[in-house]
């Protein structure tokens, strides 16, 4: 079974530069994480969908990130204008439902603002 | 706000030790307990779920989950290089929280 696939791997931009970065879950899992890993700290959720819909985005700065799963299998996150705070690991997991107990993760985007 | 706190470390013991890592939690709403492990670089992978108070074994791997006293813990017996990493405790009420971590060293 195919794991979670995301990319790119890694991306330096300019800070004022949008970035967008791709994620396919594990075939068949109907919920999908946005995780960012900032380095020394434990992994922020950011949103989170079960198929095309959104179950919590309380932590994603909705002004300037954004994210979408259209058919509820790919998903993207967008991030317009970026900071330099943004730097971090971006990792993309998803499990069978929101209720279910195991997520399995990406190997993540690393994102380098400058 | 449902917090998990993981505020020992970073860890070192000696190859073949037991290692022994804590993690507590605010609300006592949560059923589900796991343990991550992450490799420098790499992305966090499952290692043991506890949904019930008392132990769970699973190879050198022990999970401990005391709910009265809201903590969880992660023992590894006979402790080898290759378990340096970070250890991740993450608990799910509506949504699956993280702790900090904490970095294990063992010395050969």
């Amino acid at each position: 079974e195919a794991g979670v696939a995301q990319s790119p791997r890694y991306k330096i931009i300019e800070k004022r530069q949008s970035v967008a970065f791709w994620c396919n879950p594990i075939s068949g899992h109907a919920t999908l994480y946005w995780y960012q890993q900032i380095l020394g700290q434990g992994p922020k959720l950011l949103i989170q969908f079960q198929n095309n819909g959104v179950v919590d985005d309380s932590q994603l700065p909705k002004d300037r990130f954004s994210a979408e799963r259209l058919k509820g299998v790919d998903s993207t996150l967008k991030i317009q204008p970026a900071k330099l705070e943004d730097s971090a690991v971006y990792l993309c997991a998803s499990s069978r439902n929101v209720g279910d107990t195991e997520a399995f993760f990406g190997q993540g985007t690393r994102l380098t603002v400058v | 706000q449902k917090e998990v706190e993981q505020n020992s470390g970073p860890l070192s013991v000696p190859e073949g030790a037991i290692a022994s890592l804590n993690c507590t939690y605010s609300d006592r709403g949560s059923q589900s307990f796991f343990w991550y492990r992450q490799y420098s670089g790499k992305s966090p992978e499952l290692i043991m779920s506890i949904y019930s108070n008392g132990d769970k074994e699973d190879g050198r791997f022990t999970a401990q989950l005391n709910k009265a006293s809201q903590y969880v813990s992660l023992l590894i017996r006979d402790s080898q290089p290759s378990d340096s990493a970070t250890y991740l405790c993450a608990v799910r009420w509506s949504k699956l929280t993280f702790g900090k971590g904490i970095t294990l060293s063992v010395r050969p």
